[in-house]
């Protein structure tokens, strides 16, 4: 069974300060990686995706490790509409019994 | 413009009723997804679709029914094998099954009373 595993939280994290998080997935053959974030009560959001290479947009940074067979996320300088959850997103090629694969969510609270 | 739409936003049930729950796109995406979420946890998977006239159970498909007759529309049934309703309901759609993002709808809030 694939699996992609997030710790919950929730992170406490001052204004201004740089939080990370990781994201384990199980199936080596999975393809493609993206962070969602969800706010409460509202539906995933697309943040941004996660290449081989690396992914940097303004304050986020996005990082794949294939051999480690995790993905993480960077949020410098944190502001407090950053507060959210934050989703991992596994797909692997050509689809398979559930197509998509997410991570239950990290809770991510910037305190003022 | 392009996009997922969900409706109604929010929706009532009474106890033993059949309801169901659209969902339509416009995006020209081959798959879409039924997804369910309940505070505070994360999205489980209901049915998916890869194509028009084909769909697969997921984790939770007990006591809810699918179609997919036209590529645009998925609309989910909660059926009053459903015992526990209640929840937030999504839906999701992709170009293709793996490797694209996936979009989503805004969410129907179903609520038993």
């Amino acid at each position: 069974r694939k699996e992609v595993e997030q710790d919950p939280g929730p992170f406490n994290v001052p204004e201004g300060a740089t939080v990370a998080f990781n994201c384990t997935y199980s199936n080596s053959a999975s393809q493609s990686f993206f962070w969602y974030r969800q706010d409460c009560r509202k539906e995933p959001k697309l943040l941004m995706s996660v290449y081989s290479s690396g992914n940097e947009d303004g304050r986020f940074t996005a990082q794949l490790n294939r051999a480690s067979q995790y993905i993480s996320l960077l949020i410098r300088d944190s502001k407090l509409s950053d507060s959210a959850t934050y989703l991992c997103v596994v797909t692997e090629a050509g689809g398979g019994a559930d197509g998509l694969t997410f991570g239950k969510g990290t809770h991510l609270i910037i305190q003022p | 413009d392009g996009g997922i739409t969900q409706s109604p936003k929010y929706l009532f049930r009474k106890e033993g009723q059949n309801v169901t729950l659209s969902c339509e796109q416009n995006l020209n995406h081959d798959a879409m997804y039924w997804y369910r979420q309940d505070p505070g946890q994360g999205l489980r998977l209901i049915y998916y679709s890869q194509i028009v006239n084909d769909f697969q159970k997921g984790d939770i498909a007990e006591g809810y029914s699918v179609s997919r007759e036209k590529k645009e529309s998925f609309p989910l049934t909660v059926t009053s094998a459903q015992k526990n309703p209640t929840a937030f309901y999504l839906c999701a759609s992709s170009g293709r099954t793996g490797g694209v993002q996936a979009f989503f709808g805004q969410g129907t809030r179903l609520t038993v009373v």
